[in-house]
């Protein structure tokens, strides 16, 4: 167990400017979150896959992000024309599906942190 | 909108003191979870506790559920300075998203 990883760590991008986000999860998790966090704010749901299913997508997901995970395995998160309001942290999570009803605890990768210039 | 909301949104305390935070939510759940955050680094996961449970413990978390008062409160005994962060309750939509609330930054002074 490696633990989530996303890359890069940090991105600096200038307004207008497309960037992408990777998120590798645990081996053995079917389940994949993207969360958005500002500073001194909990995290904001994005958008979740189980397998390549994308499942949820939150109704404040402008048209101009777009998750894919094509074969199950990573993710990746696109922002096109990046605006200056898209400044976060962009969290990657993954889980085992749920058991009895009830659903796995989150493992969190350490974050994109996006700026947005 | 975010249903959980963490009580109070900021606490210090002096090591070896316990600290307790709060978290109302406004749904049904079906379970609720507590996550902590060091600073620039992701979430870890504490503990779950279920819709059919009152109280749960491990090691020095100790964590209630109401459901009747739609509340949480988690309680982290003999704190040590190791112990600041943020801390996050989260609640699941039957089996959907997770929803985080604000959390609360707790401070733990040497």
């Amino acid at each position: 167990d490696t633990g989530v990883s996303q890359n890069p760590r940090h991105k600096i991008t200038k307004r207008g400017q497309n960037v992408t986000f990777r998120c590798d999860p645990i081996s053995e998790h079917n389940r994949l979150y993207w969360y958005r966090q500002t500073l001194g704010q909990g995290p904001e749901f994005l958008t979740y896959f189980q397998n390549e299913a994308q499942l949820e997508k939150s109704r404040l997901l402008s048209d101009r992000f777009s998750a894919e995970r094509p074969k199950g395995s990573f993710s990746t998160l696109e922002i096109q024309r990046t605006e200056q309001g898209d400044s976060a942290m962009y969290l990657c999570a993954s889980s085992l599906p749920p058991t009895d009803y009830y659903n796995s605890p989150l493992h969190f990768g350490n974050g994109t942190r996006l700026t947005v210039t | 909108s975010q249903q959980g909301e963490e009580d109070p949104q900021a606490l210090s305390i002096q090591e070896g003191e316990n600290a307790t935070m709060n978290c109302s939510y406004k749904t049904s759940i079906n379970n609720l979870q507590w996550y902590r955050q060091n600073s620039g680094r992701g979430l870890v996961h504490l503990i779950l506790i279920r819709s059919n449970e009152r109280e749960k413990h491990s090691g020095r978390l100790r964590v209630t559920l109401d459901t009747s008062k739609k509340s949480s409160s988690l309680l982290i005994t003999a704190s040590r300075a190791a112990d600041t962060a943020s801390y996050f309750c989260a609640t699941d939509n039957y089996g959907q998203n997770f929803v985080f609330g604000p959390g609360t930054r707790l401070s733990v002074l040497p």
